[in-house]
């Protein structure tokens, strides 16, 4: 299974809501990777986990708060958000054997986020 | 910090014909290089990928890429395009993150591909 899913596909929320993004993969890997995504633009990272550990935040608003509960799941809980924070949200893992930088990430199809 | 340069933002082919695509990096060391398509909507496909060895390096549905140190390219191609190849095309190299086992990607802004019948 070289698959990492996202749910939901599609999401709409207002900017007083709280939603939550689920990103799952089953390839043993130990790295899971949080970027977003607007249109026409390359990817952006904003999280990436190490062994469940919170490894890089990229400086994202505390509106943006990830939760690795464990080595397969990746969540991104949303609160209070702006309209500029609709995006395509993506989730990617990879292993995390040391070989820095030589380790593919494997993308899932990503979460379209719309904010009202 | 690494950057990545993908000189053209729209190229339009017709279907049969060839195709390059251009990436140009910055990095020091050694690179680790990759090519992603991404179809509308959905996520990243990883094209293929170079570490060292062989400067020419195969990928899936046809692409190859040829990596050159000395012009710090890394330029993918096809040589016959089909219209299932229409989608946006990121090249980005990985960098090692101090004290961290992680390779951060840097991409560059893409190229985006559209093939005439």
């Amino acid at each position: 299974d070289t698959e990492v899913t996202q749910t939901p596909k599609h999401l709409v929320m207002g900017m007083t809501n709280k939603k939550s993004l689920k990103c799952e993969q089953h390839m043993g890997h130990r790295a899971m990777y949080w970027y977003k995504q607007k249109a026409k633009k390359p990817p952006e990272l904003m999280f990436v986990y190490s062994y469940e550990k919170l490894s890089i935040n990229e400086s994202v608003p505390s509106r943006f708060s990830p939760e690795c509960p464990n080595s397969s799941l990746l969540n991104l809980h949303l609160h209070a958000l702006q309209p500029e924070d609709s995006a395509l949200y993506l989730c990617a893992s990879s292993q995390d054997n040391g070989r820095a930088g030589r380790n593919e990430q494997f993308f899932g199809p990503g979460t379209r986020l719309t904010v009202l | 910090a690494q950057s990545v340069t993908q000189p053209d933002i729209h190229i339009t082919v017709s279907e049969g014909a060839s195709l390059e695509l251009r990436c140009n990096y910055s990095y020091g060391a050694t690179p680790y290089l990759f090519w992603y398509v991404q179809s509308p909507g959905q996520g990243l496909q990883l094209l293929l990928k170079y570490f060292s060895g062989d400067t020419l390096v195969q990928g899936i549905k046809g692409f190859e890429a040829e990596f050159k140190r000395s012009q710090s390219s890394f330029n993918l191609r096809k040589p016959s395009v089909h219209w299932s190849d229409a989608a946006e095309y990121f090249c980005a190299v990985a960098q090692a993150d101090r004290g961290s086992t992680l390779g951060r990607l840097y991409f560059g802004r893409g190229t985006q591909l559209t093939v005439w019948p």
